[in-house]
């Protein structure tokens, strides 16, 4: 058990749905990030929250959207996503984002748009 | 510019055996972090061992320990005695404390024989 727990575990949409993935943390952390990680690449980042401020955006095109309400939850909201978009998605949550603080991730999403 | 590097696709260990991982970085920001995490089948992604910039001697984290050479900007990823259980994919990380993003290599798929 990590802290951190995402919903849901696995995911298969369409094309033309809307879906949104959770991830909640009660470890006190301030941080919260959205990752991908697509098979043979290295994990990328998609969005960074800092005490529910987002501070960063990682050229993530529009069809993804989060959305962080307290500091203890992090939503994406997908739509109209492309076969592309197919990946896990990790959420991760660290106290604050200075250097020697680590994340700690959930066990993430497996998304499949058909 | 690719930051973390993992030039180690795939890995292969006898039990019971140490094996290192490697990871090289680049940064130019003097203060940072270096992390090594452990994501087995299932997903998740589990926090190993962390390195400071600063820090003058090397981690080590139970079986885990960290060879660091600041000057050749190097973090290898150092387990002793190795277990079934260890065959997973292992990700270098760094956390710069200019901007905090934290950016993963390539990861290391390592198998462990019995």
């Amino acid at each position: 058990e990590t802290g951190v727990t995402q919903t849901p575990r696995h995911l298969v949409m369409g094309m033309t749905n809307k879906k949104s993935l959770k991830c909640e943390q009660h470890l006190g952390h301030n941080a919260m990030y959205w990752y991908k990680q697509s098979a043979k690449k290295p994990l990328e980042l998609m969005f960074v929250y800092n005490f529910k401020e987002q501070t960063e955006n990682n050229s993530v095109p529009s069809r993804f959207s989060p959305e962080c309400p307290n500091s203890s939850h992090l939503f994406l909201h997908l739509h109209t996503l492309q076969p592309e978009d197919s990946a896990l998605y990790l959420c991760a949550s660290s106290r604050d984002r200075v250097g020697n603080t680590e994340a700690f991730f959930g066990q993430g999403t497996r998304l499949t748009v058909v | 510019a690719q930051k973390i590097t993992q030039t180690q696709p795939g890995m292969f260990v006898q039990e019971k055996e140490a094996v290192t991982l490697d990871c090289t970085y680049d940064t130019s920001d003097p203060s940072y972090g270096l992390f090594w995490y452990k994501q087995p089948s299932s997903g998740e992604m589990i926090f190993l061992i962390y390195q400071g910039s600063y820090d003058q001697q090397n981690a080590t984290e139970g079986r885990y320990s960290l060879n660091f050479q600041k000057a050749r900007k190097s973090a290898n990823l150092v387990i002793s005695a190795s277990q079934l259980g260890d065959s997973a994919m292992y990700f270098c990380a760094m956390r710069e404390a200019r901007g905090g993003k934290l950016t993963f290599g390539q990861g290391t798929i390592l198998t462990v024989h019995p």
